[in-house]
């Protein structure tokens, strides 16, 4: 299995909502990312998790909170945010967040703040 | 600190060349290649990990040159499916862990 799973694939919030974006990998990978996409525009590092701790967090405003439940899942919760937070969500993982290995990613979520 | 890709954008004919530069202010330790269709994931393409290396993967193959901070990636004899927004990626960091940063971006369609 070299799949990474995302859930929901669309999600439509108001900006008082609170909902989660969740993400999988069943690959024994040990570090896990989430990345924020506009379009037309890079994907955006925003968390990075190795072993199951938040090891760096780019200056992401609170509104975004990142879990990591066990060493396959992540969790981004969304409370209050902002129309300009619409974007595709993309989760990501590697074996390692001490090596240069490859990313695997999901589809993303793609999310839209009323 | 992004690293800068050139061009932004290329259309080619099936058949047609093309190379995508990638540079870095900042010094590279390694370099990933992704692609990305259009409403799809970014899907890996290739990692270079010492400079000079070169490497291939079917008619696609990169270079990286470690004392310019650049990387090319070359697409020889282009077909439709190579259509998608190319992005190198650059890792760095503290403290053990690495972030994988980005590059801007070059949109490549390939015409039949």
């Amino acid at each position: 299995d070299t799949e990474v799973t995302q859930t929901p694939k669309h999600l439509v919030m108001g900006m008082t909502n609170k909902k989660s974006l969740k993400c999988e990998q069943h690959m024994g990978h040990r570090a896990m990312y989430w990345y924020k996409q506009k379009a037309k525009k890079p994907p955006e590092l925003m968390f990075v998790y190795s072993y199951e701790k938040l090891s760096i967090n780019e200056s992401v405003p609170s509104r975004f909170s990142p879990e990591c439940p066990n060493s396959s899942l992540l969790n981004l919760h969304l409370h209050a945010l902002q129309p300009e937070d619409s974007a595709l969500y993309l989760c990501a993982s590697s074996f390692s967040a001490t090596n240069t290995g490859e990313l695997f990613f999901g589809e993303g979520s793609r999310l839209t703040v009323l | 600190q992004q690293p800068v890709q050139s061009p932004q954008a290329v259309i080619l004919r099936e058949g047609e060349d093309a190379v995508i530069n990638c540079s870095s202010s900042k010094a590279l330790y390694s370099v990933h290649w992704y692609r990305q269709k259009h409403g799809e994931a970014p899907v890996f393409l290739m990692i270079l990990l010492k400079g000079g290396e070169q490497k291939g993967h079917e008619k696609i193959s990169a270079s990286f040159n470690e004392k310019k901070q650049q990387s090319s990636l070359y697409l020889t004899a282009s077909q439709l499916s190579y259509s998608g927004t190319y992005f190198c990626g650059t890792v760095g960091g503290q403290s053990g862990t690495y972030k994988y940063i980005f590059g801007t971006g070059t949109r490549l369609k390939v015409l039949a």
